[in-house]
């Protein structure tokens, strides 16, 4: 069973340029959350998602940061207007639907750098 | 909100001793999961060990266990027969549980560097 896979690995974005950072959850799953780490911190929740629906937004700039989980396909994070400030590791986690299924898997993250 | 404490940046210690990871937690809800996520320099984010916090029996896995104690909101790591691959960043981490099965994203601590030295 392949674990959570997220692409790219490495982004190197300009200023100004649109950063798209794709996660397949595992098997099964149809829970995913999107969190940053920036150097030398904790990961911070961004998001939770399920299929088509947007569950919990509030780690979210209100600016320039959106995530989607479409019907068929990978969840998408999405940074407009890139600046150096979003430079960081980007992680992302799926988790079963169901009782008891409180366990987040992560994947290896997309280390995103702002030039 | 949740806030999560970790108050020792780095640690340091021989290998197949016993060491503790402190973390404290502060919330105001009742029911809730704890989790200890380990990153080693690949930075894959792995679970160690998790506890329901309506369960008095604190968690073991095999070298790794939990001191769960609820009232006063502290939730410690210890690792035993330290090992060199146990070289990593340490991460506490919350998740309230919701009566409705409702899931919910993690709040972590900053992390302990914890360094196992041959």
């Amino acid at each position: 069973n392949a674990g959570v896979m997220q692409n790219p690995r490495h982004l190197v974005r300009r200023r100004g340029q649109e950063a798209r950072l794709r996660c397949s959850p595992m098997k099964g799953h149809s829970h995913v959350y999107w969190y940053r780490q920036l150097p030398e911190e904790g990961l911070k929740f961004m998001v939770y998602l399920q299929k088509e629906n947007i569950i919990d937004e509030s780690g979210m700039p209100k600016e320039r940061f959106s995530a989607e989980f479409p019907k068929e396909g990978p969840s998408i994070l999405r940074i407009q207007q890139v600046v150096r400030g979003d430079s960081a590791a980007y992680f992302c986690a799926s988790s079963p639907l169901g009782q008891g299924a409180r366990e987040q898997y992560f994947g290896p993250g997309t280390r995103l750098t702002v030039t | 909100a949740q806030t999560v404490t970790q108050s020792q940046p780095e640690m340091s210690v021989q290998e197949a001793e016993t060491v503790t990871l402190s973390c404290t937690y502060d919330t105001s809800e009742n029911n809730y999961y704890l989790f200890w996520y380990k990153q080693p320099p690949s930075r894959q984010m792995i679970l160690v060990i998790r506890q329901e916090a309506y369960k008095q029996q604190n968690a073991t896995e095999n070298r790794f266990s939990v001191n769960f104690q609820k009232a006063a909101k502290s939730f410690s790591l210890k690792i035993s027969d330290s090992q060199l691959g146990d070289t990593a960043m340490y991460f506490c981490a919350f998740m309230n549980h919701y009566s409705g099965g409702g899931a919910d994203g993690l709040t972590f601590g900053k992390g302990t560097h914890l360094i196992i030295q041959p």
